[in-house]
């Protein structure tokens, strides 16, 4: 069975600080990593994921994600917080094979301070 | 291209009353899913189709929710009778399918509110 720990329910920084948002997984196969983030009455959209190619992973907005097998995490960061990427932030991970489906975290609220 | 198209976006009902919620999917799309979102479950995944076949609906909570898909290109979702704890956002999603990374195109939600 997979699963998802997002550590932290609630992440609040300063515009311009480092974000990091930690993810840790469980995956009884090789897995599919995912980041999706969600804005205020909107769906889902994706940041990043990571698909067995490069570990570190970089997507959409400056975010990037880094593949850590033997700590069974895909932590997300951001160098440099901006007032936009105030949004719930949710990881995700596939088993592969021909199941698609995705079980995701519980969800981490960033908030930016200005 | 059109995205993942849902509707209503907002539907507020009586409790007892049938709801049923529509999904369009990225054409193409084999793989259509329908998740619940609620504060205190976060995201849940109620059932997926491939091919406009049910693969996995171990996630619908009773006997009155149902999924369908007629067809590649439209499912509902019929809750029958609505119960106040139903209420949440309900997504659909689809995916290519095939071999593939398993992405998955959320719509917008339909936010069901049951009196």
């Amino acid at each position: 069975a997979q699963s998802v720990t997002q550590l932290g329910s609630h992440v609040s920084v300063s515009e311009g600080a480092l974000v990091l948002l930690r993810c840790n997984y469980s995956s009884s196969v090789p897995p599919y990593l995912f980041w999706y983030v969600q804005y205020p009455n909107q769906g889902l959209q994706l940041l990043l994921k990571y698909t067995s190619a490069a570990t570190l992973v970089k997507g959409i907005n400056g975010f990037e994600a880094e593949f850590k097998k033997s700590e069974t995490s895909f932590h997300l960061t951001k160098p440099s917080a901006h007032m936009s990427d105030a949004a719930e932030y949710f990881c995700a991970v596939r088993s592969g094979g021909s199941n698609y489906k995705l079980t995701f975290g519980k969800g981490t609220l960033l908030t930016v301070n200005p | 291209d059109a995205g993942v198209i849902q509707s209503p976006r907002h539907e507020v009902t009586e409790m007892g009353q049938e709801v049923t919620l529509r999904c369009k999917p990225i054409s193409g799309h084999n793989s259509l899913f329908w998740y619940r979102q609620t504060m205190m479950r976060g995201l849940e995944l109620l059932i997926y189709f491939n091919n406009n076949v049910p693969i996995d609906d171990s996630g619908m909570p009773e006997d009155r929710f149902s999924a369908k898909m007629p067809n590649a290109s439209f499912s509902t979702l019929k809750i029958q009778p609505s119960e106040p704890r139903d209420s949440a956002v309900y997504f659909c999603a689809s995916t290519p399918g095939g071999a593939n990374t398993g992405e998955l195109f959320f719509g917008e939600g339909s936010r069901l509110t049951v009196l």
